[in-house]
């Protein structure tokens, strides 16, 4: 298995509800990402979980809050969202949140979901 | 931080081909990326340069100069389904975060 799945696919929200994103992998990765991608713009770095704890987070308003089950799961729990957090949230992982690997064994490239497209009301 | 530049868009004929420039500075380097990203899904994965040369994968090629902070993606014999964004992005060598530009849509026409 070699992809990272997400979903919903598409998700609509007012600015009063509670939702939650949830991307999976089964690659044995232990560095998962979540970013955030407005229209013709590039992806923009919001979280990285290394083993389960979370490592960075980009100054992100609280009314992101990610969570990281396990090792194959990433959530995003949603809260209280504006119209301009409308987006594409894309899930990522790789091997190790770390540069390549050594001896060049691996370029710990990251792999990417499909997203979730996310407008708020 | 990371600053990185690539041109917006790019067209040219099936067939053809078409090399997509990339400028980075950078506080720290530990590799260079390249995406292919069709409208509305994921980015995927092509390509990686850490040292500097040449990296060839079929019709796909990279090149990574670092003491010019430059790299380029070379695309041969391009085909309808290569109409797609290309992402350059640079890891960190401190915190190894990624840092992306802003793509080139590449349009090919018959």
């Amino acid at each position: 298995d070699t992809e990272v799945t997400q979903t919903p696919k598409h998700l609509v929200m007012g600015m009063t509800n509670k939702k939650s994103l949830k991307c999976e992998q089964h690659m044995g990765h232990r560095a998962m990402y979540w970013y955030k991608q407005k229209a013709k713009k590039p992806p923009e770095l919001m979280f990285v979980y290394s083993y389960e704890k979370l490592s960075i987070n980009e100054s992100v308003p609280s009314r992101f809050s990610p969570e990281c089950p396990n090792s194959s799961l990433l959530n995003l729990h949603l809260h209280a969202l504006q119209p301009e957090d409308s987006a594409l949230y894309l899930c990522a992982s790789s091997l190790q949140h770390l540069g390549g690997l050594a001896g060049g064994s691996s370029y710990n490239e990251q792999f990417f979901g499909p997203g979730t497209r996310l407008t708020v009301l | 931080g990371q600053n990185i530049d690539q041109p917006t868009e790019m067209t040219a004929t099936e067939g053809a081909i078409v090399q997509i420039n990339c400028t980075y500075q950078t506080s720290g380097f530990n590799g260079l990326f390249w995406y292919q990203q069709h409208a509305g899904e994921a980015p995927t994965f092509l390509s990686y340069n850490v040292l500097d040369g040449l990296e060839e994968k079929g019709r796909f090629s990279s090149f990574l100069s670092r003491s010019k902070g430059y790299s380029y993606l070379l695309l041969k014999e391009l085909q309808m389904k290569d109409s797609a964004s290309y992402l350059c992005a640079v890891r960190d060598k401190d915190d190894y975060k990624l840092s992306f530009g802003a793509g080139t849509t590449v349009t090919v026409r018959a």
